[in-house]
């Protein structure tokens, strides 16, 4: 089984600064898929990122990015130039890779991080 | 539809009433998700369709918890002799063939008094 722990429960970053939000996983898999979902009040989830486990190179998407260290089994999430529409609930998920392609592409959840956006 | 489509949005019921609460996913998705989020925690999964058939329901925590789909497109997630523990909100995914990515709905959050 795999499990998802994100350690800050609420962490706040000025407007227009650069905040990193820490993840670690538990796997005995050797591929997998990493994912940053958000979630803001309307309560959709909401792909952010997403990281190949067999990729070395960290994924990016304009200013959000990851540091995917898998040795360590750490996937934190870097968003820059933080907006007022970045406050939302941060989840880091695990997806096991399904070589069949008929798996379940079940995801597991971190119990997330509450990210506030001063103005 | 253009997203998961998810009702009712908030349900508000009695301890030991039946619930019904219904997913309408991506059209053309075959592989349908639902989540039980509680407060404060991350989505943990409950079960998964691939096309009519549960293929995998091993997080249904008890049998007063059943989900149907029967033609292979809306899904219907039903909780009878609820609880207050089943207080949450519950979210619905979908997911295209060959993808790893799924889509998710705005939840349907059920109170139980």
């Amino acid at each position: 089984a795999q499990t998802v722990t994100q350690s800050q429960p609420e962490m706040s970053v000025q407007e227009a600064e650069t905040v990193t939000l820490s993840c670690t996983y538990d796997t005995s898999e050797n591929n997998y898929y990493l994912f940053w979902y958000k979630q803001p009040p309307s309560r959709q989830m909401i792909l952010v990122i997403r990281q190949e486990a067999y990729k070395q190179q960290n994924a990016t998407e304009n200013r959000f990015s990851v540091n995917f260290q898998k040795a360590a089994k750490s996937f934190s999430l870097k968003i820059s130039d933080s907006q007022l529409g970045d406050t939302a609930m941060y989840f880091c998920a695990f997806m096991k890779h399904e070589y069949s392609g008929a798996g379940s592409y079940q995801l597991t959840f971190g119990k997330g991080t509450k990210l506030s956006v001063i103005p | 539809g253009a997203g998961v489509s998810q009702t009712p949005s908030n349900k508000v019921t009695e301890k030991g009433k039946y619930v019904e609460l219904r997913c309408d996913p991506i059209s053309g998705h075959t592989a349908l998700y639902w989540y039980r989020q509680s407060l404060g925690q991350g989505p943990e999964f409950l079960i998964y369709f691939q096309g009519t058939g549960a293929a995998d329901d091993s997080g249904l925590p008890n049998d007063r918890f059943f989900a149907v789909r029967p033609e292979g497109s809306v899904s219907t997630l039903k909780i009878q002799r609820t609880e207050r523990g089943d207080s949450a909100v519950y979210l619905c995914a979908s997911r295209g063939p060959n993808t790893g990515e799924l889509f998710f709905g705005e939840g349907s959050r059920l109170t139980v008094l």
